[in-house]
């Protein structure tokens, strides 16, 4: 059974400052891996996907690293700023039978002006 | 815009009664998935659909069942509401290797 962690639940960090985010799964046969942005109450934005044969991906202040072998993700953002406030969820995509996404409970993240 | 869109985007229901949400996934899309992510929490997978027939469902009791059209459409119903019940339902579409996430219908129980 998969399942996978974030660490930390939530951060706060000041505008300006470059943060990681983590991700840790216990099954390493993958498809692919994806990070989310969640706003209150809102829906998922997808940020990231890296396929189980690539090492990372990047889009603009983001970069995303994939260790499939050691079950660990993270997410790089660079210079953060106050719109980048909210949350992050990882989120596993298994391969075999039927292909099921499992997620984390996510990182809350607060940039503070 | 993932070409995935999601009816109604909220939705209040009292206990006891029965709901059913839609998802429209883009043309050529083999799997549809739903997951409920209730406040606070990390999705949670509920079933997917892979040719108009479930074939994975998660810790979800039988009041949670779906259906799958050849239109690419897709329906979640969930009968005996309970205030647990109350959580952003998503759903998902795709093909083995990827999924695509719609905005998801917020479901509200009394």
């Amino acid at each position: 059974k998969q399942e996978v962690t974030q660490i930390p639940a939530a951060l706060s960090v000041p505008e300006g400052e470059n943060l990681v985010l983590n991700c840790s799964f216990t099954d390493s046969a993958i498809y692919n891996l994806q990070w989310f942005r969640q706003d209150p109450g809102k829906g998922l934005t997808s940020l990231l996907l890296i396929q189980s044969s690539q090492r990372e991906q990047t889009s603009g202040r983001l970069n995303a690293s994939l260790d499939k072998s050691s079950g660990r993700s993270t997410l790089y953002i660079a210079a953060s700023q106050p719109g980048d406030s909210a949350t992050y969820l990882c989120a596993v995509q298994n391969s075999g039978g039927y292909q099921k996404v499992t997620f984390g409970t996510g990182t809350k993240l607060q940039v503070i002006p | 815009e993932t070409g995935v869109t999601q009816s109604p985007t909220h939705l209040i229901k009292t206990r006891g009664q029965q709901v059913t949400l839609r998802c429209s996934s883009q043309s050529g899309h083999n799997t549809v998935s739903w997951y409920q992510q209730a406040l606070g929490q990390g999705p949670q997978f509920i079933f997917q659909y892979y040719r108009e027939e479930e074939n994975g469902r998660g810790n979800f009791p039988p009041r949670f069942s779906g259906l799958q059209f050849p239109n690419y459409s897709s329906e979640l119903n969930v009968n005996a509401l309970e205030l647990d019940d109350s959580a952003l339902y998503l759903c998902a579409s795709g093909y083995s290797n990827e999924q695509f996430f719609g905005p998801g219908t917020r479901l509200t129980v009394l």
